[in-house]
């Protein structure tokens, strides 16, 4: 069974830096593309970052550029998203989740976390 | 940038009736780029059409996908209590993955 174990959300202040974690297990975590998505408070989802199997081939939305980094330790089966100086409007829970074989869509996501940006 | 618009907003249906849901993007598109997904309040999205049409394992039969070029359905037959929730559409391209804004199904 594919499961992706997320941890790392909390609040955090304006400005601070922030790193979340997903453990993932029941796949081949190497050759399986992951994704962070997130969601804010009463708000759509919104893409942010892609990392191929083998750590190449990242892509990051425009909102994501430049402030966020997405990497994988493909020796601990852990995904990980690098956040720094973090807004309010960063605020929402935060989604890893697992890229399809078939299709470029996402088959399995981890439980969400939360991160709170406040003073 | 290809932009994806969902309607209706909200969808407000009984039991046993018919959904339908639209997802129409700014330029034609691979219908293997499309995908559907619902989610639950307090929950992870979950997959529920890849490829504009193919049913993720576990999805009732009861749920279908449809569409090319540029519009896209998602079809709920029979609505069930657990089927009451917002669906998102999804599209990938040029690397890239957008979501639709997303319809609400409710009661």
């Amino acid at each position: 069974e594919v499961q992706l174990l997320q941890s790392g959300g909390r609040l955090v202040q304006p400005g601070g830096s922030l790193r979340l974690s997903c453990t993932a297990s029941g796949f081949t975590f190497s050759s399986s593309g992951m994704h962070w998505v997130r969601q804010a408070p009463g708000k759509g989802l919104q893409w942010l970052a892609s990392i191929g199997g083998s750590g190449m081939s990242i892509y990051y939305a425009d909102s994501a550029k430049g402030r966020f980094t997405i990497s994988r330790d493909n020796s601990k089966n852990v995904l990980y998203l690098e956040m720094n100086n973090l807004t309010p409007e960063d605020t929402a829970i935060y989604y890893c989740a697992k890229r399809a074989i078939k299709y470029a869509c996402f088959d399995s996501w981890g439980q969400g976390n939360l991160v709170t940006v406040s003073s | 940038e290809i932009v994806v618009t969902q309607s209706p907003g909200t969808l407000s249906l009984s039991p046993g009736e018919r959904a339908t849901l639209s997802c129409k993007t700014s330029q034609s598109v691979n219908s293997g780029y499309i995908a559907w997904y619902q989610q639950k309040p307090g929950q992870a999205p979950r997959l529920v059409i890849s490829g504009a049409s193919s049913r993720d394992s576990g999805i009732p039969d009861r749920f279908s996908g449809s569409g090319s070029g540029t519009e896209f359905t998602l079809t709920i037959n029979r609505l069930e209590s657990e089927d009451f929730a917002i669906y998102y559409c999804q599209l990938y391209g040029s690397s890239l993955w957008t979501f639709g804004q997303g319809t609400k199904v409710e009661i």
